[in-house]
């Protein structure tokens, strides 16, 4: 069975505090890492996909690195507008998307 | 271009009450997928389409859930009845077969409360 565990739980930061959101994983058939931003009362926000081992994808200050087992998400001098719930996903052969539950990070000014 | 649609965007209803939501996905995206949210949880599918075929329910509730898609465009997933535990955000999203990771993009969803 796919799994998928994200930790932490919560992330407080401040303003230019850099750190990092783990997403570990086992999944049969791996097609691909995916992160989203969701924001309250919305929908996921697509971030990126990582493919392989080693790869990695860059959007403004977030960095997101894969290695067989995990995934990390970097948050490289946060603003309060980068504070929401970061969710990991894996897809599989068959299409599907095994979420986490989640980070929620809190950026202080 | 326009993302993934729905309404209504909330829903207050009494138990064994029915509802219905609506989705109208990407303009191109042949799959389309429901999810439901619980609060401080990620997603979990409930059924997903290629086109007009539901290619995966294995996790939609069959004694009370139901969804169609006519046409292979937009969708309407229903509960009916609706008991106190469905209260949830239920989360439409849409996808296109081309490219390698299969992208999927999400709808703002429709939070459910149930009385």
């Amino acid at each position: 069975e796919d799994q998928v565990t994200q930790s932490p739980e919560a992330l407080r930061l401040q303003e230019g505090e850099s750190s990092s959101l783990n997403c570990s994983y086992t999944v049969s058939g791996l097609r691909g890492l995916f992160w989203y931003r969701q924001d309250p009362g919305k929908g996921p926000e697509f971030l990126f996909t990582l493919y392989s081992a080693g790869e990695e994808k860059e959007k403004e200050r977030l960095k997101a690195t894969l290695t067989k087992k995990e995934s990390f998400l970097h948050i490289t001098a946060p603003k309060p507008e980068d504070s929401a719930t970061y969710l990991c996903a894996v897809g599989t052969n068959d299409y599907k998307l095994s979420f986490g539950a989640g980070t929620t990070v809190t950026v202080r000014a | 271009e326009a993302g993934v649609v729905q309404s209504p965007r909330y829903k207050i209803i009494e138990k064994k009450q029915p509802v219905a939501f609506w989705c109208n996905p990407i303009s191109g995206h042949n799959t389309l997928y429901w999810y439901l949210q619980n609060l401080g949880q990620g997603p979990e599918l409930l059924i997903r389409y290629e086109n007009e075929e539901a290619v995966d329910d294995s996790q939609l509730p069959k004694d009370r859930f139901s969804a169609e898609r006519l046409k292979g465009v937009d969708s309407t997933l229903k509960i009916q009845p609706a008991e106190l535990g469905d209260s949830a955000v239920y989360l439409c999203a849409s996808s296109s077969r081309q490219g390698q990771g299969n992208e999927q993009f999400f709808g703002p969803g429709t939070r459910l409360t149930v009385l």
